[in-house]
């Protein structure tokens, strides 16, 4: 099965810098990668996801890219706020296969502080 | 619209009894997922429900481990007898296809064996 590796565990930074997530993964067939922020008592909540067919995504301050030779996507948090400190989990998924199951990192949490 | 909805949100229960949680997804998503979280980690993929049938359950441990979605639209997952190794917390998500959709979870339900 797919095995998706997360770097860093934990990332502390000034309110105001950039946060960047990089996340890595075995299966060329995987072709949809989420993110989910996580935040104290509460469910994952999907922030951005990017598909293989495309590089590059933006929404706002949030951005992820995706290098398929390399396997391996990124997620970048510009303009930090301190409501932005919470868990972020990267996924991958076949989508094209009759399951699609979503295989998780294991994680980082991202405190901003003020 | 209304979010997935889980029951209870925290269950302490002492090892080899039994416990079952609940899940209510969004109205009209076709597929349920049960996730296990454990601390420290990402979610783990128990079981997948497409209407209400089992579409994977490749990763549920049959012997202590079910779930059931009647009539299509709500679930019900539970642990009997519960180990040690099952303190987590339990994960539902849904989607509206088939497989391969953006997945949107549910507050999750807290357990803890002691």
């Amino acid at each position: 099965g797919e095995n998706v590796e997360q770097h860093p565990s934990t990332l502390s930074v000034q309110e105001g810098d950039s946060a960047v997530i990089k996340c890595t993964y075995s299966d060329s067939a995987s072709n949809y990668f989420p993110w989910y922020k996580q935040e104290l008592g509460k469910g994952p909540q999907l922030i951005i996801d990017i598909r293989s067919n495309v590089g590059e995504k933006k929404d706002q301050r949030i951005a992820v890219t995706l290098n398929k030779t390399a396997k391996h996507f990124s997620l970048h948090i510009t303009e930090t706020q301190p409501e932005d400190s919470a868990v972020y989990f990267c996924a991958a998924s076949d989508r094209g296969s009759t399951l699609g199951r979503l295989y998780f990192g294991r994680g980082t949490q991202l405190t901003v502080w003020p | 619209e209304a979010g997935v909805a889980q029951s209870p949100r925290y269950k302490i229960i002492e090892k080899r009894q039994s416990v079952a949680f609940w899940c209510n997804p969004i109205s009209g998503h076709a597929t349920l997922y049960w996730y296990q979280q454990i601390l420290g980690q990402g979610p783990k993929l128990l079981i997948q429900f497409q209407n209400n049938g089992v579409v994977d359950d490749s990763q549920l441990p049959k012997d202590r481990f079910s779930a059931e979605r009647l009539k299509g639209v709500d679930s019900t997952l539970k642990i009997q007898p519960a180990k040690l190794e099952d303190s987590a917390v339990y994960l539902c998500a849904s989607s509206w296809g088939v497989v391969g959709e953006t997945q949107y979870f549910g507050p999750g339900t807290r357990l803890l064996v002691l």
